[in-house]
């Protein structure tokens, strides 16, 4: 299986955009790339999915790199709403088909 | 329902009892999916179903967990033997059909304290 690599938090202040990375370098696999969240006391959300363009949706937008071997995850005017966990989820390359969820991104918004 | 319900919302157990928590997925859902979720830590995968067929169970952490989903819409996960270890959130996900591309929606959960 992949392994991600995600910054433990990060903090952004309201109103302003917010890139948050992910590597998975050990990528395999041609499956998609999944983002998740988990506000506060929530089970997880669905946020966006790749495969290897950039991808737009209501929520955020979805940069892959051309190698697939990192992806950024874009806020792009973060309110106090989006404080959550973020969760980078590469394919699974034959592992389980699950979703494996590593520790994630705690985003931080200060107002 | 609305969404994915799942229940008791808490339970209290004492060691060595066996529990059953329950998922009622989202109406027409196929896939359905058993998480455990750590103070802290992202969720882990436990087991998932297509209809009433367990797709992989791999995630177990052992034989006391069992799951079963016997009419592809209610899903029961039972922890026999209950250790304190085992406490935890337990998330049920379901997904209208298997993909590629998974589109989880995730109930809110049963906290599981074990004493």
């Amino acid at each position: 299986d992949a392994k991600t690599t995600q910054p433990n938090s990060m903090e952004s202040n309201e109103e302003e955009p917010v890139h948050l990375p992910c590597n998975h370098s050990t990528i395999s696999g041609t499956d998609y790339i999944h983002w998740y969240r988990q506000l506060p006391s929530q089970g997880p959300e669905y946020v966006i999915h790749g495969l290897t363009s950039n991808v737009n949706n209501r929520m955020a937008s979805l940069a892959i790199a051309e190698d697939r071997k990192s992806s950024t995850l874009i806020l792009h005017r973060a309110t106090l709403r989006d404080a959550a966990v973020y969760y980078c989820i590469p394919p699974s390359g034959g592992g389980a088909d699950g979703l494996t969820f590593g520790k994630g991104t705690h985003l931080i918004i200060q107002p | 329902g609305a969404g994915v319900s799942q229940s008791p919302r808490y339970k209290v157990t004492k060691r060595g009892q066996d529990v059953a928590l329950r998922c009622d997925p989202i109406s027409g859902h196929v896939s359905l999916y058993w998480y455990r979720q750590a103070l802290g830590q992202g969720p882990e995968f436990l087991t998932y179903f297509n209809y009433e067929a367990q797709q992989d169970k791999s995630g177990l952490p052992n034989d006391r967990f069992s799951a079963e989903r016997p009419e592809g819409s209610i899903s029961t996960l039972t922890i026999q033997r209950t250790e304190q270890r085992d406490s935890a959130m337990y998330r049920c996900a379901s997904s209208l059909e298997p993909a590629v591309v998974k589109k989880l929606f995730f109930g809110s959960g049963t906290q599981l304290s074990v004493l």
